[in-house]
This record gives C-alpha cells, structure tokens and sequence, in this order.
C-alpha cells in the first residue's frame, strides 16, 4: 500500500521561511515523479511544483518560481520542499502525491493526507 | 495555461438518481484529463484518468466521458458516500503545468 506522510507545516511569519518534508512508502520511491499540490482552505487545488525521479529536474508552478525549491533523497524515500519568502497567499494545506506521467503532463494516483502552511504576522 | 471550468458549482441529488458533472478545457487537451474526489478533512482521491479510466478499486458507477474540450464525470446511482467535492486535472503540457477545476460539490438530497 503506498503511503505518504508530511510534515513541517506550521505558522510563520511573512518572509520567513519553512521546509516541508514528505516520506513515502509502499512503492519505488526512486523511480517515481513526485509533487507538492496545495489548497487553501475552503478552497480549490494547485499543482506547485514537480520533481523527477533522480531530482535532475524541478519544476514549479509561477507565483513561486525562484522562492520555493523541491529537493528529494531516493536512499531515505523522501523528498523536500523549502519555502522561502512567504507570502499570506501562501497560506494553504500542501500535499505530496506520487505522479503517473503517460506521456507530457501528470496525474496524481496517490496522495499524502496533507500539512497546513499558515502564513500570518 | 490552460483554464479548467467545472459546473454546476453545487449539485443536489436524491440517492440512487443520476449525477452529471462537467468540466471544460480553455483548449483541447486530447483525453489528458483526470477526476478526483474530496472529502471533508481529506486528500483528494483519484477516480478517473485518461477521460473514462477507472482507477484502481474504483466502482463501477463512476463513470468518465469526453475528449478534446468537453469532459464528463457520471456517477449512475448516487450514494451516500458519494457526498463530496469532485475536481477535473488536465495534464497535457510540457513542461509541466498542470491545472485543476474549481471543483463542483455533490450534496445528497
């Protein structure tokens, strides 16, 4: 059974900074592209950002290109996201989810149950 | 990027009636496009990949139709458990730019 726990979530403060972490089980950690999707409260979903298998290749949605960045550890089965310059919008529960990629793009078959990022001074 | 529009926004259903779902892409996106299902204080939930692919231990309820722009998620005989939020995903790009629906929410009447 795949298995995906977050951590890391919390309160800080405009500007700051914060690291999540996602620890996986139940699958080939190494051979899988992994993702952070979030969703503020009562709100929608966003894919954030998308990391290949080996960690050659990042990518990440606009609004935090160049302030967040997506890290993984293929021998401990986890991966990263370190979050810096926060912004109050990005206030919102973050998911990892393990990608299926057919071809291009990617959808998400497996899904962590998630940790709350609150951005607030 | 490709804008994904679902509607209605909220749908009420009688138990075992039929419920439909739609979603809209901005362009066409082939049959590159997901469904999944939220409960309240859970992860989203994968039912449907590739238009109308059942994922795994999925019920045969469930149902997804479409291509190209146009998508649709039925579900045949509303349950009670089928009480929730539902999100379409398209995933044709390259690089990465993956987008979700606002999602429509499924209440039982």
């Amino acid at each position: 059974e795949v298995q995906l726990l977050e951590s890391g979530g919390g309160l800080v403060q405009p500007g700051g900074s914060l690291r999540l972490s996602c620890e996986a089980s139940g699958f080939t950690f190494r051979s899988a592209w992994m993702a952070w999707v979030r969703q503020p409260l009562g709100k929608g979903l966003e894919w954030v950002a998308t990391i290949k298998h080996d960690g050659s290749e990042k990518y990440y949605v606009d609004s935090v290109r160049g302030r967040f960045s997506a890290s993984r550890d293929n021998a401990k089965d986890s991966m990263s996201l370190q979050m810096n310059s926060l912004r109050a919008e990005d206030t919102a529960v973050y998911y990892c989810a393990k990608e299926v990629r057919p071809l291009s793009g990617a959808f998400f078959d497996s899904w962590g149950q998630g940790t709350l990022v609150t951005v607030s001074s | 990027e490709i804008v994904m529009t679902q509607s209605p926004a909220t749908l009420s259903v009688s138990p075992g009636e039929r419920a439909t779902l739609s979603c809209r892409a901005s362009q066409g996106v082939s049959d590159n496009l997901a469904w999944y299902q939220q409960k309240p204080g859970q992860a989203p939930r994968l039912l449907i990949y590739g238009a109308s692919l059942r994922a795994t231990g999925i019920p045969a309820r469930f149902s997804g139709s479409g291509s190209g722009t146009e998508f649709t998620l039925t579900i045949s005989s509303l349950q009670s458990e089928d009480s929730a939020v539902y999100y379409c995903q398209q995933y044709l790009n390259w690089p990465p730019q993956e987008t979700f629906g606002q999602g429509t929410k499924v209440e039982i009447k």
